[in-house]
């Protein structure tokens, strides 16, 4: 089955600074890939996501990009503030007939730092 | 804004008890999910739910666990006999799935606490 994995699983910032976060996955048929943002003790939320038809998408100060030869895919935060600090899950998907079952990185804890 | 609705939010049980779980997932949405997530670990997949019956599931989606859509609106994840390892929090997720790659939407959770 799908295998993702995700780098850092920790990441210290300056309030300001860029975050970048990176997962891989290793089946190739995988065709959407979200991005979820989990704060303490609630759901994930998606954040942004990004087909396999395309390689990068932006959203305010938040893009993503993909590498479908290499199978990587990047979050990128810019301006970072103190907000943005929760844990970050990425994940992979691949239509089966009963779903869109989501395979799920180890996460990273993200602190912006002020 | 729609949103997946889970309760309890909290449920402490003891062990070889039997518990239920419940969603009620967006109202348009055709096909629900149950994913758990172990304290300070990633987020599994344990079933998926389409057209009343699990169309795929998970290693740890054994005989212990059941889903059951029991009216228009409730989707449930029933343990029967709990185990010290069941403790997590449990995620209830729906989408509508036109099309392979759509948001799936994640309920607030609900904490199972096995004592």
């Amino acid at each position: 089955g799908e295998n993702v994995e995700q780098h850092p699983s920790t990441l210290s910032v300056q309030e300001g600074d860029s975050a970048v976060i990176k997962c891989t996955y290793s089946d190739s048929a995988s065709n959407y890939f979200p991005w979820y943002k989990q704060e303490l003790g609630k759901g994930p939320q998606l954040i942004i996501d990004i087909r396999s038809n395309v390689g990068e998408k932006k959203d305010q100060r938040i893009a993503v990009t993909l590498n479908k030869t290499a199978k990587h895919f990047s979050l990128h935060i810019t301006e970072t503030q103190p907000e943005d600090s929760a844990v970050y899950f990425c994940a992979a998907s691949i239509l089966t007939g009963g779903g869109n079952k989501l395979t799920f990185g180890t996460g990273t804890q993200l602190k912006v730092e002020l | 804004e729609p949103e997946v609705t889970q309760t309890p939010s909290h449920q402490v049980t003891q062990m070889g008890q039997e518990v239920i779980l419940r969603c009620v997932p967006i109202s348009n949405h055709l096909y629900f999910y149950w994913y758990r997530q172990i304290l300070g670990q990633k987020v599994e997949f344990l079933v998926s739910f389409y057209n009343n019956e699990i169309s795929e599931k998970s290693e740890i989606f054994d005989d212990q666990f059941s889903v059951e859509r029991p009216d228009g609106s409730n989707f449930t994840l029933k343990i029967r006999s709990t185990k010290l390892e069941d403790s997590a929090m449990y995620f209830c997720a729906s989408n509508i799935l036109y099309r392979a790659d759509t948001e799936a939407f994640f309920g607030q959770g609900t904490r199972l606490t096995v004592v």
